[in-house]
């Protein structure tokens, strides 16, 4: 069994400050771990994820995220919000099958002037 | 270079009606998934398939919905007889092969509302 929690589900940050969106996941074998974004109305598109290897994973928009197993967190930060950023931001998990992605319920990121 | 394609992106029915969403994948992917968004929670996968075949329907509604991706033409979602709860986004994601690591390329949805 596989879950993924995400605290907070509305973020709110100042234009160019620091954007975190925390994700936790439990998963009981060793986790892929994804993060997409959901602009209004649209589908979800993939920022970045973590299979294996490096666990500080780069991803599109200066957007990335840590795996750190020990907390069994996947953080996702970027250093300066931009307007553009303001989606839903969804965390998601898999144990190795698409069939298996098992995704939060999302944090709204509200950018403000 | 055309994406997950959906239509349609929005559809009303009354209770008891017929819904039919329909999902062409991007080009060269033959495989296709089908997930539920209700409000205010994350996808919640429905179904896999390949061409003529369904390789898991784990999270299908045991009555009323059917799915189905034929050798020609784009994958159906049915959902007969619709209720209040069936009103949803119902997102379509493909990949080109079995996509083990769940990268999956979204379409932007048929949002139901059932009146």
């Amino acid at each position: 069994a596989q879950s993924v929690t995400q605290l907070g589900s509305h973020v709110s940050v100042s234009e160019g400050a620091l954007v975190l969106l925390r994700c936790n996941y439990s998963s009981s074998v060793p986790p892929y771990l994804f993060w997409y974004v959901q602009y209004p109305n649209q589908g979800l598109q993939l920022l970045l994820k973590y299979t294996t290897g490096a666990t500080l994973v780069k991803g599109i928009n200066g957007f990335e995220a840590e795996f750190k197993k020990s907390e069994t967190s996947f953080h996702l930060t970027k250093p300066s919000a931009h307007m553009s950023d303001a989606a839903e931001y969804f965390c998601a998990v898999s144990s190795g099958s698409a069939r298996q992605l098992t995704f939060g319920s999302g944090t709204q990121l509200t950018v403000l002037p | 270079n055309a994406g997950v394609m959906q239509n349609p992106r929005h559809l009303v029915r009354r209770r008891g009606q017929e819904a039919r969403l329909r999902c062409s994948p991007m080009k060269g992917h033959s495989h296709v998934y089908w997930y539920r968004q209700l409000p205010e929670e994350g996808l919640k996968f429905m179904v896999y398939l390949q061409k003529e075949n369904i390789i898991d329907e784990s999270g299908m509604p045991k009555e009323r919905f059917s799915a189905e991706f034929p050798k020609e033409g784009p994958s159906i979602l049915r959902i007969q007889q619709v209720v209040r709860g069936d009103s949803a986004a119902y997102f379509c994601a493909s990949s080109p092969g079995r996509a083990g690591t769940g990268e999956l390329f979204f379409g932007e949805g048929s949002r139901l509302t059932v009146l």
